[in-house]
């Protein structure tokens, strides 16, 4: 079983509040991602680390920051939240090499 | 148009089926190929993982991966309800080494 794990499940929240969600791992990877998922969609990635203060924008384009200071952290944030904001995201690691992706439970976002 | 396509929409076949899934992709430096399930309000996990051309075989399941003609299949037999799921495909390689593009998935319903 992955040891990856997101908090919080389930959020809802009104426009304008900041949010922060968390994902942590305890496998050492030193690859971690952030995706975005809609119901029937693809997942989307919108923010990828490579390693401790490295960090880079996805694919798709997000209002959404990431930090990543220690290896197995590496939350997301959303300064301002929006209606547009609701999906649900899911955080991922993987090993040097990134094609084996180890994912959380994911966060299902809903902002009002 | 998307880089992968993933078919067939939502299926529902009978306990003991022989289940195809399958993606076709466009760029041709894509070199790694997965397959995940997704059960409702989970992550994914991975289930299939296979390297250039070819077939892999892990119990139930079998991979397939033509790259000549851009096309990979997963084959489940003798489904399970168990096995009611999202499978979703995805593939990393050339540029997107590190990142894997997804489709947006099959949902499987196995009926007792």
């Amino acid at each position: 079983e992955a040891d990856i794990y997101q908090t919080p499940r389930y959020l809802v929240i009104g426009t304008g509040k900041k949010i922060t969600l968390e994902c942590s791992q305890t496998m050492g990877h030193d690859k971690m991602y952030w995706y975005q998922q809609d119901p029937g969609m693809e997942l989307h990635l919108i923010h990828y680390s490579y390693g401790v203060n490295s960090t880079e924008k996805g694919d798709l384009s997000s209002e959404s920051t990431v930090s990543r200071i220690r290896t197995e952290h590496f939350p997301l944030t959303l300064e301002s939240a929006r209606p547009s904001h609701t999906s649900q995201y899911l955080c991922a690691s993987s090993r040097q090499g990134g094609e084996k992706l180890f994912f959380g439970s994911g966060t299902q976002l809903s902002v009002l | 148009q998307k880089e992968v396509e993933q078919d067939p929409g939502p299926l529902s076949v009978p306990e003991g089926a022989i289940v195809s899934l399958n993606c076709t992709y466009s760029n041709s430096a894509f070199q790694y190929f997965m397959w995940y399930r997704q059960y409702s309000r989970k992550g994914p996990e991975l289930l299939m993982y296979t390297y250039s051309s070819g077939n892999k075989e892990d119990g139930r399941f079998t991979a397939q991966v033509d790259k000549s003609s851009k096309y990979i299949s997963l084959f489940i037999r003798d489904s399970q309800p168990s096995d009611s799921a999202t499978y979703l495909c995805a593939m990393s390689g050339g540029t997107n080494a590190g990142k894997s593009t997804f489709g947006d998935g099959t949902t499987l319903t196995v009926k007792p």
